[in-house]
C-alpha cells in the first residue's frame, strides 16, 4: 500500500499570504495518477489539481500543483478568505488508492 | 444538471447489510469508472472500491474486502455498494465519485454523501 504522508498537518496563515503544502508518498508515484483536493465544512471534496500539476476546471490559477515520485506539493498564492479548509492529497496508481491525512489551513 | 445523488443510508445493527445507490445525470455514465469513498465522523477520506466502466476492473480496500460489493448498472446510469456484516467502524459518510476517465482518474465529481450508522 501507498502511503502518503501530508505535512504541516495545520497550518496558519493570513489571507494574501502563501501557502506551502507537502505530500509524501511512501513509493514512487506516476504523476498521472496524483491528485489534490480541498473539503470544506460539512461540503464533499472538490478536486483541485490532478496529474500532479493540472488545474480542475474552475479552479482559480493561484492554486497550482508540483513534484513527482514521491514528493509533491499544493502552492495557494494569495490566500483568499474561502481557501481555509482542510487539503487531501491522493494516489490512484495502485490499488488501494490512498488519501493523505489532510492538512487544514486555517485563519491565523 | 451534471450530478451525483447517493441514497440508502441509514441506521443498521452490526452484523446488518445496507444497500447504497448512487444515481447519476448529466454526463454518459458508461464513459466512465466510479468509486465509493467514505468518511468517518471527523476523520479524513478513504477510498473505499472502484469500478471501471466497462466493469471489467474492481478494486476494494483490505478494510471492505470480502463484506463490500460494487456493482454498476449502465443501463440505469447507476452505481451500488452492497455492505453486509457491518461493523461499528463502517459508521461513516459514503460519496459516489466519478473518474476523470474510463479507468484509474482523479475523481472530479462527487456526491452529497449518505450517513450511514452501525449501532446497536
Amino acid at each position: 500500500e501507498v502511503v502518503l504522508t501530508q505535512s504541516p498537518g495545520t497550518l496558519s496563515l493570513s489571507p494574501g499570504e502563501r501557502a506551502t503544502l507537502s505530500c509524501r508518498a511512501s513509493q514512487s508515484v506516476t504523476s498521472s495518477y496524483f491528485a489534490w483536493y480541498q473539503q470544506k465544512p460539512g461540503q464533499a471534496p472538490r478536486l483541485l489539481i490532478y496529474g500532479a500539476s493540472s488545474r480542475a476546471t474552475g479552479i482559480p490559477d493561484r492554486f497550482s500543483g508540483s513534484g513527482s515520485e514521491t514528493d509533491f506539493t499544493l502552492t495557494i498564492n494569495r490566500l483568499e478568505p474561502e481557501d481555509f479548509a482542510v487539503y487531501y492529497c491522493q494516489q490512484f496508481g495502485t490499488s488501494p488508492f490512498t488519501f493523505g491525512p489532510g492538512t487544514k489551513v486555517d485563519i491565523k | 444538471e451534471v450530478q451525483l445523488v447517493e441514497s440508502g443510508g441509514g441506521l443498521v445493527q452490526p452484523g446488518g447489510s445496507l444497500r447504497l445507490s448512487c444515481a447519476a445525470s448529466g454526463f454518459t455514465f458508461s464513459r466512465y469508472a466510479l468509486n465509493w469513498v467514505r468518511q468517518a465522523p471527523g476523520k479524513g477520506l478513504e477510498w473505499v472500491s472502484y469500478n471501471s466502466n466497462s466493469k471489467s476492473t474492481i478494486y476494494y480496500a483490505d478494510s471492505v474486502k470480502g463484506r463490500f460489493t460494487i456493482s454498476r448498472d449502465n443501463a440505469k446510469n447507476s452505481l451500488y455498494l452492497q455492505m453486509n456484516s457491518l461493523r461499528a467502524e463502517d459508521t461513516a459518510v459514503y460519496y459516489c465519485t466519478r473518474s476523470n476517465s474510463s479507468g484509474r482518474g482523479a475523481f472530479d465529481m462527487w456526491g452529497q454523501g449518505t450517513m450511514v450508522t452501525v449501532s446497536s
